[in-house]
């Protein structure tokens, strides 16, 4: 199957600070999403992404499908950001399934 | 984007019993998925469930221990059988319609004793 990988696996901010999250991907893919989960286990929808850029408040993210790697980035970091931060890719062929990433969990200091 | 809830939101069992969770969503998708998040853990997908047939399982899950039925676009349910500990997890409903984005529920949290 389809390997994804996210890095770094831990990163710890200061408030106010920005900062680069990254998602590898061994194979073609047709969806990619980035999702939050908070504290409460909830996962939040931030970006569907299979290719290209998008900016939604402080966060922007991009992919480029091409060279498998999809970047979300984080600026003027709140406290609230906190939690754990997955990259899920649907293969391409794969019937609508997401494989997701391991996470990387972020915790921003006041 | 689709609204998704699920019952019971958490649970706390006893080993050897079942339990069964249901996803209700506040309209008709075609693509339903159960996935399950161990502790610490990412999440990994248990199924794909089929309005009308049995669902498809992947590989490590079979039916005699999380049984899923789906009868109809907007409803679906997971049974965890026969829990043990190792069980303990959140499991997660999710919808999607074809070649869109992908939506979670809020999550059933399991603690088995």
């Amino acid at each position: 199957g389809i390997q994804v990988e996210q890095s770094p696996p831990d990163l710890i901010l200061q408030e106010g600070a920005n900062s680069t999250l990254r998602c590898n991907f061994s194979d073609s893919v047709n969806n990619l999403q980035w999702f939050h989960q908070n504290p409460w286990g909830q996962l939040i929808n931030l970006f569907y992404i299979p290719s290209g850029t998008k900016q939604n408040g402080r966060l922007s993210a991009t992919t480029v499908a091409t060279e498998r790697y999809s970047l979300l980035y984080i600026s003027s970091s709140q406290t609230t950001d906190s939690g754990v931060y997955f990259c899920a890719v649907e293969r391409t062929g794969a019937n609508s399934k997401l494989t997701f990433g391991k996470g990387i969990t972020l915790s921003v200091r006041p | 984007s689709a609204v998704i809830s699920q019952k019971p939101s958490r649970d706390i069992c006893q080993r050897g019993t079942s339990l069964t969770i249901q996803c209700q969503v506040d309209s008709q998708v075609t693509m339903m998925f159960w996935y399950r998040q161990q502790p610490g853990q990412s999440l990994t997908l248990i199924a794909t469930a089929n309005q009308g047939s049995e669902a498809t399982y992947e590989s490590g899950f079979v039916i005699d221990k999380f049984p899923i039925s789906r009868p109809n676009l907007t409803f679906s349910t997971l049974t965890v059988s026969n829990m043990s500990p190792e069980d303990s997890s959140i499991y997660l409903c999710s919808v999607r319609q074809v070649g869109d984005e992908q939506f979670f529920g809020p999550g059933t949290r399991l603690t088995v004793l």
